[in-house]
């Protein structure tokens, strides 16, 4: 079974700095997805980045990157000029990349919630 | 675009009683996931559906049962409620795509939860 760790529970950043959450996972498998989730106060999940296994290339989506270090099993995100919005829980999660019934759920890290002040 | 429909958004309910969970996919979507997420918790898979047929379970309590109808949304039927059941539930739906590099994504679009509280 894969497992997802985040091991920082809260996480502050001053207003247009970067900040970065930290994530481990833990699989036999090789090709697999990995993701950052936003939730903010209103409970909302909302994708904020996805990297595929089998790319050596970081994804990034405008101020958000990753650092996806498949050896290692670490998979940060890095947000850059932080902004009041982001203020969240962020949660990591792992999808196996084969496609049957069975393999296809998400598995959640416990979340880092990230402040964000003036 | 239209997104993942959840209802109700809100249910109250007694300890013993029975409770309905309602999803509606995204349209063209054949493949529904629920997740429980408890306070301060991350979401935890319940159950899943592919072309209506349950294709995968997770920690569901034998309390709880789903389906997926011809229309492909799908409801949660939970039943003898405990105090502990009380979280948000989402619904996510996927459909296959295959991505220019060859490969099959089945990317989980999540709906706005509904939150249960039972007193």
């Amino acid at each position: 079974a894969q497992t997802v760790t985040q091991s920082q529970p809260e996480m502050s950043v001053q207003e247009a700095e970067t900040v970065t959450l930290s994530c481990t996972y833990d699989t036999s498998e090789s090709d697999y997805y990995l993701f950052w989730y936003k939730q903010p106060p209103s409970r909302q999940m909302i994708l904020v980045i996805r990297q595929e296994a089998y790319k050596q290339q970081n994804a990034t989506e405008n101020r958000f990157s990753v650092n996806f270090q498949k050896a290692a099993k670490s998979f940060s995100l890095k947000i850059s000029d932080s902004q009041l919005g982001d203020a969240a829980m962020y949660f990591c999660a792992y999808r196996s990349a084969q496609n049957t019934g069975t393999a296809s759920k998400l598995t959640f890290g416990t979340g880092t919630r990230l402040q964000v002040t003036l | 675009a239209a997104g993942v429909i959840q209802s109700p958004r809100h249910l109250i309910k007694e300890k013993r009683e029975t409770a309905t969970l309602k999803c509606y996919p995204i349209p063209r979507h054949d493949t529904v996931y629920w997740y429980q997420q408890g306070p301060g918790q991350d979401p935890q898979f319940l159950i899943s559906f592919y072309e209506k047929m349950q294709s995968d379970k997770g920690s569901i309590p034998d309390r709880f049962s789903a389906q997926q109808f011809s229309d492909y949304h799908s409801e949660l039927n939970m039943s003898s409620l405990e105090l502990g059941d009380s979280a948000l539930y989402f619904c996510a739906s996927s459909s296959p795509k295959r991505l220019e590099s060859n490969r099959i994504n089945n990317e989980q679009f999540f709906g706005p939860g509904t939150r249960l509280t039972v007193l």
